[in-house]
């Protein structure tokens, strides 16, 4: 079936380091690729998106280029904030209105 | 306003127990769904219900029974609670590519 694996955390930055988080994916098709962010004690938010091959992806400094050759996602920002630190989830969607498949989520902590 | 408000925020009950957690979108979207995250933070469809048709089931026990009054509110109710239902419980809704998330609710089975 299809599914998602992203890095295992949790990544502990200092302030202003570049930050890459890496997501997979394996589908029988061509999924819409998303990051989701989850801060503490809250629900998802959605972060960014990408419908199609060589699609970037970008929200609040974050960025992500969906890859069709290499089935990946990689979440990036050049310079993480303490109020960065959250859960970031990297999820398909194979079809309009589908469900998201989760990857494992990964903790992201930046320190000052 | 909230876009996705999910009652109530915290749920503590007796194994046993039938409860309910309520779901409401005010986007105007046609599908809505039920998440569960572990406690591992891991995250999995329950059901879809796409203009209050059930359109995805995802092998939950029949315990789990989603109600959808209308396009607007998702409901779930939980018969018979067990320890292992204890999770934080999420609503969304969508109308194109990309879901709106409620802040979840924390059931805690004792």
């Amino acid at each position: 079936g299809d599914s998602v694996t992203q890095m295992e955390g949790p990544v502990t930055l200092s302030e202003e380091a570049f930050l890459t988080i890496n997501c997979t994916y394996t589908a029988t098709g061509y999924p819409s690729l998303f990051w989701y962010v989850q801060y503490p004690g809250e629900g998802l938010q959605l972060l960014l998106k990408a419908t199609k091959a060589d699609d970037k992806g970008s929200n609040k400094g974050f960025e992500a280029t969906y890859r069709k050759e290499t089935t990946s996602f990689h979440l990036e920002k050049g310079s993480v904030q303490v109020s960065d630190s959250a859960v970031y989830f990297c999820a398909l969607s194979m079809e309009y209105g589908n469900k998201l498949v989760f990857g494992a989520g990964t903790i992201l902590r930046v320190k000052s | 306003d909230t876009a996705v408000s999910q009652t109530p925020k915290y749920l503590v009950t007796q194994m046993g127990n039938d409860k309910s957690i309520k779901c409401e979108q005010n986007l105007g979207h046609d599908t809505m769904y039920w998440y569960k995250q572990d406690s591992k933070k891991f995250l999995k469809i329950m059901f879809s219900y796409n203009n209050k048709e059930l359109i995805i089931n995802e092998t939950v026990p029949n315990r789990f029974s989603p109600k959808s009054p209308d396009k607007a509110h998702l409901n779930l109710h939980i018969n018979s609670l067990e320890l292992g239902d204890s999770a934080v419980y999420f609503c969304a809704s969508s109308r194109g590519t990309g879901q709106y998330f409620g802040a979840g609710t924390r059931l805690s089975v004792l």
